[in-house]
């Protein structure tokens, strides 16, 4: 069974700073990965989506990787902003999906 | 708009009185799902549905129940609710998820309070 993992679970930084958060999966063989962001008393909010065949995808100022040999997925937020306090999720799919328990970000102006 | 719909966003109920949290989606979504989450143990997979009346057990079916008799309805049905039931359930639907993959779409979450 796929187990999803992230770490850290929680994390604090000054406005302004990069930060990379990080999420491992156990079984390579996935059709992509998912990157979400919940706010509180929300949904998730789809960020980036990585196909098996790709290496990394853009959005603005938040880049996503995907290393499926080493089982690895890093989401790089630049410039981070207090708006980008939330908790951010990572999801894997092979046969269903699977989500990591997430980290919560605070970004302190 | 593109919208996931869930309804009721809150309930309290007892144990063992039958309820159905509905969820409709207006995207024309194949894959449909749902999903609880419980601290420490992140969001878990009830049930999916590839298709209309296709459906299939995810992570943690047991107790549930759900049907999918329209593209855009994919209710769960908790026949006997328990207390362990308590959680927040969240439904999802995106195109199908294999080969080129797209992004899901998370209803706002439905709280469920079995006492």
């Amino acid at each position: 069974k796929q187990e999803v993992t992230q770490i850290p679970a929680a994390l604090s930084v000054p406005e302004g700073e990069n930060l990379v958060l990080n999420c491992s999966f156990t079984d390579s063989a996935i059709y992509n990965l998912q990157w979400f962001r919940q706010d509180p008393g929300k949904g998730l909010t789809s960020l980036l989506l990585i196909q098996s065949s790709q290496r990394e995808q853009t959005s603005g100022r938040l880049n996503a990787s995907l290393d499926k040999s080493s089982g690895r997925s890093t989401l790089y937020i630049a410039a981070s902003q207090p708006g980008d306090s939330a908790t951010y999720l990572c999801a894997a799919f092979g046969n269903q999906f699977y989500f990591g328990t997430g980290t919560s970000l605070t970004v302190i102006p | 708009e593109a919208q996931v719909t869930q309804n009721p966003r809150y309930l309290i109920t007892v144990t063992g009185k039958k309820l159905t949290v509905t969820c409709s989606q207006n995207m024309n979504h194949e894959y449909m799902s749902w999903y609880r989450q419980d601290p420490g143990l992140g969001l878990r997979q009830i049930y999916y549905s590839m298709n209309v009346e296709v459906t299939d057990k995810g992570d943690v079916p047991e107790g549930y129940k759900v049907s999918r008799k329209e593209k855009r309805n994919f209710p769960l049905i908790l026949e006997s609710p328990s207390p362990n039931q308590t959680s927040l359930y969240f439904c999802a639907s995106s195109a199908l998820p294999g080969g080129e993959g797209q992004p899901q779409h998370f209803g706002d979450g439905t709280r469920l309070s079995i006492l």
